[in-house]
């Protein structure tokens, strides 16, 4: 199993919803990545787990919520979201060394749309 | 600080011309990497060459082609002979090694193939 498989590739949801975004991968990788991705724009950072460990967190607001249960699976927990934060949600896992060498390799996205 | 720019917003060949990808890079490491993604309209970034900042051999893959210039500081990217399916956006990126998880993606450059 060589892919990244994200669920569910649509979410449209009103902005007192709560609902999760799921990654998930067999490959063994054991760092895992969320970007934002707007229309037109590249992919943004929002959150590492290396090792199960929460790496990075880039200033993200806390109506995004990351949570990493085990070395395969990767969520991201949303709620009260703006209308601003509808964009493409893009998960990616590399092998885990950390050392810039790393092919991300990128799961094929969640569209959301916050009304 | 790092910076990767990709000058090329959107170009359009028709099927069968050669079209080359600019992108240029800064970096004050010694040692850094070089990624190309394509990103077709599916929405989920494929990972197409790396290259290592000691590594200037040019590397073609069937009717890929890039060509890495340190002198330059640039890592451009040549389709030979463009197909309809060729068709998405292209993203450089670099990434370091005291970078920790973090790539610098470019704008990225959108090519349409017309048949």
């Amino acid at each position: 199993d060589t892919e990244v498989t994200q669920t569910p590739k649509h979410l449209v949801m009103g902005m007192t919803n709560k609902k999760s975004l799921k990654c998930e991968q067999h490959m063994g990788h054991r760092a895992m990545y969320w970007y934002k991705q707007k229309a037109k724009k590249p992919p943004e950072l929002m959150f590492v787990y290396s090792y199960e460990k929460l790496s990075i967190n880039e200033s993200v607001p806390s109506r995004f919520s990351p949570e990493c249960p085990n070395s395969s699976l990767l969520n991201l927990h949303l709620h009260a979201l703006q209308p601003e934060d509808s964009a493409l949600y893009l998960c990616a896992s590399s092998r885990g060394a950390g050392q810039g060498e790393e092919k991300l390799l990128f799961g094929s996205g969640t569209q959301l749309s916050v009304l | 600080a790092q910076k990767v720019t990709q000058a090329q917003t959107e170009i359009s060949v028709v099927e069968k011309e050669d079209v080359t990808l600019d992108c240029v890079y800064e970096t004050r490491d010694t040692t850094y990497y070089l990624f190309w993604y394509k990103q077709p309209p599916s929405g989920e970034l494929v990972f197409l060459i790396r290259r290592n900042s000691f590594d200037e051999q040019n590397e073609i893959s069937g009717r890929y082609s890039w060509n890495f210039q340190k002198s330059t500081s640039s890592f451009n990217f040549t389709i030979t002979a463009s197909q309809v399916v060729d068709s998405a956006v292209y993203f450089c990126a670099l990434s370091e090694p005291s970078g920790t998880y973090k790539y610098i993606f470019g704008t990225g450059t959108r090519l349409k193939v017309l048949a």
